[in-house]
């Protein structure tokens, strides 16, 4: 049974727009979400994380929303630029530090110009 | 910092081999994560240590599967013997788990086994 769920495998979006990533997940346990972002041919690199205790958290154009009590966060980029195509991971965590990782599948973001 | 270095990047081997994947974490990071990534079940946890010492393995998919951390800057992660539906894309990652989440992630070795 998944925990995280990403339900888009896609998502395509113009240049200049707002995309939109979402992410689900179903084990109140989890008290940290973090998103990353897949290029082909490398590993995942972190992008931004927010904390069970806050709602939002910003960080340029990259901005995540957290609704606890519908156990549901997005990622919203703005203005989308080509070079965010690649695939995005929603992530969550239990406990303070040391413990892995439950990913969903991914969403491949395009770019459109 | 070079990040997290993975060895090597891409192994084809047959059905029944041993396979060693290798894993340089971050120095100065004390948590060391082995993820597998499969087109039908995204990326997962295999194994991950903690100062060394392996805290949760409940992910390795079978005993053919071992993980060994000897010392804070090298960790391997064995298959023996090697079966086609192990082929995935393997990544480890490192952490500063004093309270920080934040994991690296090495750039994967892709394993074919035919």
């Amino acid at each position: 049974d998944q925990q995280v769920k990403q339900n888009s495998p896609s998502l395509s979006v113009q240049e200049g727009r707002i995309s939109i990533l979402n992410c689900d997940y179903t084990n109140s346990m989890f008290d940290y979400f973090l998103w990353y972002k897949k290029y082909p041919a490398e590993g995942p690199t972190f992008l931004i994380s927010i904390s069970s205790i806050k709602d939002k958290n910003e960080d340029g154009r990259f901005t995540v929303f957290l609704n606890k009590s519908a156990k549901h966060l997005s990622l919203h980029i703005v203005p989308s630029q080509p070079g965010d195509s690649a695939v995005y991971f929603c992530a969550a965590i239990t406990g303070g530090g040391a413990d892995g990782l439950t990913f969903g599948k991914g969403t491949h973001l395009i770019i459109q110009p | 910092d070079a990040g997290v270095i993975q060895s090597p990047r891409h192994e084809v081997t047959e059905m029944g081999q041993e396979v060693t994947l290798r894993c340089k974490p971050i120095s100065g990071h004390n948590s060391l994560f082995w993820y597998r990534q499969t087109m039908m079940r995204g990326l997962e946890l295999l194994i991950y240590f903690n100062n060394n010492v392996p805290i949760d393995d409940s992910g390795m998919p079978e005993d053919r599967f071992s993980a060994k951390m000897p010392n804070a800057s090298f960790s391997t992660l064995k298959i023996q013997p090697s079966e086609p539906r192990d082929s995935a894309v393997y990544f480890c990652a490192s952490s500063f788990s004093s309270g920080q989440e934040t994991q690296y992630f090495g750039p994967g070795t892709r394993l074919l086994v035919l």
